[in-house]
């Protein structure tokens, strides 16, 4: 069966450090994958997906970056965090399309920059 | 952009009550998807409805779709305590380009009184 894995749960980092969040996915080969970000009590923002390795699409303009190295391993970035950049970050993945097949996400990230 | 506009925001019901909560969306759709996140985790796919689709049930869940008033309601009967958690409807747009993206409303939280 198909599992996605994210780490870490929680982070707390001050302003102005590097961030990077893994994402793993098994059981699975070629699979779409996805960053998003929540605010406390909204709805989701995609920030990147990616239909390969080394494919990236970015849906909104900010300090983050995202990379595919290998098939199922997707990684979020960002050279120097901003206050701004605490959410919560979770990663998903999808077979082909998600409006067809939905995503399945991964447990999130807690961020909190300081 | 958010398409879905769940409401209510929130809402609070006794355990074995019937709950409610609708979804609307501004743009033609393909499909509709609907997802529970408990508090602090990632969201879980609960069902999806075609366009072409009425009414689909899983469970105790009932989801129903009505596209001439571009709106959708999911039902959740007999509740209990662990259905304690915010639901979200997320919606493709079918004249996107890209199938590769969900676009989410902000929520309702559900709130099940023992």
């Amino acid at each position: 069966s198909q599992t996605i894995h994210q780490w870490p749960a929680t982070l707390v980092q001050p302003v102005g450090s590097p961030l990077s969040l893994e994402c793993t996915v098994e059981g699975t080969s070629n699979p779409n994958l996805y960053w998003y970000r929540q605010a406390a009590g909204r709805g989701l923002q995609l920030l990147f997906y990616s239909v390969g390795i080394g494919q990236i699409s970015s849906e909104v303009p900010q300090n983050l970056s995202a990379s595919r190295p290998q098939d199922r391993q997707f990684i979020l970035s960002s050279k120097k965090l901003l206050l701004s950049d605490s959410g919560f970050y979770l990663c998903a993945w999808s077979a082909m399309s998600a409006a067809i097949y939905g995503y399945t996400f991964g447990s999130g990230t807690r961020l909190t920059v300081v | 952009s958010q398409q879905g506009e769940e409401d209510p925001q929130a809402l609070s019901i006794q355990e074995g009550e019937n709950a409610t909560m609708n979804c609307s969306y501004k743009t033609s759709i393909n499909n509709l998807q609907w997802y529970r996140q408990n508090s602090g985790r990632g969201l879980v796919h609960l069902i999806l409805i075609r366009s072409n689709e009425r009414e689909k049930h899983s469970g105790r869940l009932r989801v129903t779709l009505d596209t001439s008033k571009k709106s959708s309601s999911l039902l959740i009967t007999a509740s209990r305590a662990a259905d304690t958690a915010s639901y979200f409807c997320a919606t493709d747009a079918s004249q996107s380009p890209s199938n590769y993206q969900l676009i989410w409303g902000a929520g309702t939280k559900l709130i099940i009184k023992p």
